[in-house]
């Protein structure tokens, strides 16, 4: 079965403070990892889509890299409106196979 | 663009009530899939569409209905509203499966 965990389920930053969330997966032949932002109150809104091990994308103060069995999000110098929740879902290479997500992280960035 | 519509985006209903969530995408995206969000339970997928004419189960099906008539078009249908339906509804389209998901703003549903 494919699950896809993410750490920590909640993280307090202070403003300017980098760190780093965390998605692990296991999947039968990963097609895609996607990254994802939800404000409270909306709908989960794209980040990055990353493909193969070793590949990175990068969007102002984010930063996604991918290897065989994890992905980082990496948030430098953080302000606070990047306080949202982030969501990683995996594309499984079987058929049909639809997003499994993970539950996702919970960011506060206090200035 | 719209991208992704849902209507309505509050509902209460009474237990026994049945009703529809709307879900309308103008992207001519083939893949189009119904989640709940609940809280510390993640997404979870409750129907989804390949195209026009297909549907299939996700991971909590029971208490809806989903039909695709159309490739716009994919509606969430409550038969019997149970107190557990009370979540927040997020309708979603892809233009293919290894590609990114656009979501709509949700649904936020009560069932009393």
């Amino acid at each position: 079965e494919d699950q896809v965990t993410q750490s920590p389920e909640a993280l307090r930053l202070q403003e300017g403070e980098s760190s780093s969330l965390n998605c692990s997966y296991t999947v039968s032949g990963l097609r895609g990892l996607f990254w994802y932002r939800q404000d409270p109150g909306k709908g989960p809104e794209f980040l990055f889509t990353l493909y193969s091990a070793g590949e990175e994308k990068e969007k102002e103060r984010l930063k996604a890299t991918l290897t065989k069995k994890e992905s980082f999000l990496h948030i430098t110098a953080p302000k606070p409106e990047d306080s949202a929740t982030y969501l990683c879902a995996v594309q499984a290479g079987s058929g049909n196979t639809p997003l499994v997500f993970g539950k996702g992280t919970r960011l506060s960035v206090i200035a | 663009n719209a991208g992704v519509t849902q209507t309505p985006k509050f509902q209460v209903l009474k237990t026994g009530q049945s009703m529809t969530l709307q879900c309308a995408q103008d992207m001519n995206h083939e893949y189009m899939s119904w989640y709940r969000q609940d809280p510390g339970m993640g997404l979870r997928l409750i129907h989804y569409s390949v195209g026009a004419g297909i549907t299939d189960q996700g991971e909590v099906p029971n208490g809806y209905n989903v039909s695709r008539s159309t490739t716009e078009d994919f509606p969430l249908r409550l038969l019997s509203a149970a107190p557990s339906q009370t979540s927040v509804y997020f309708c979603a389209s892809r233009r293919r499966l290894n590609t990114e998901a656009f979501f709509g703003q949700g649904t936020r549903l009560t069932v009393v």
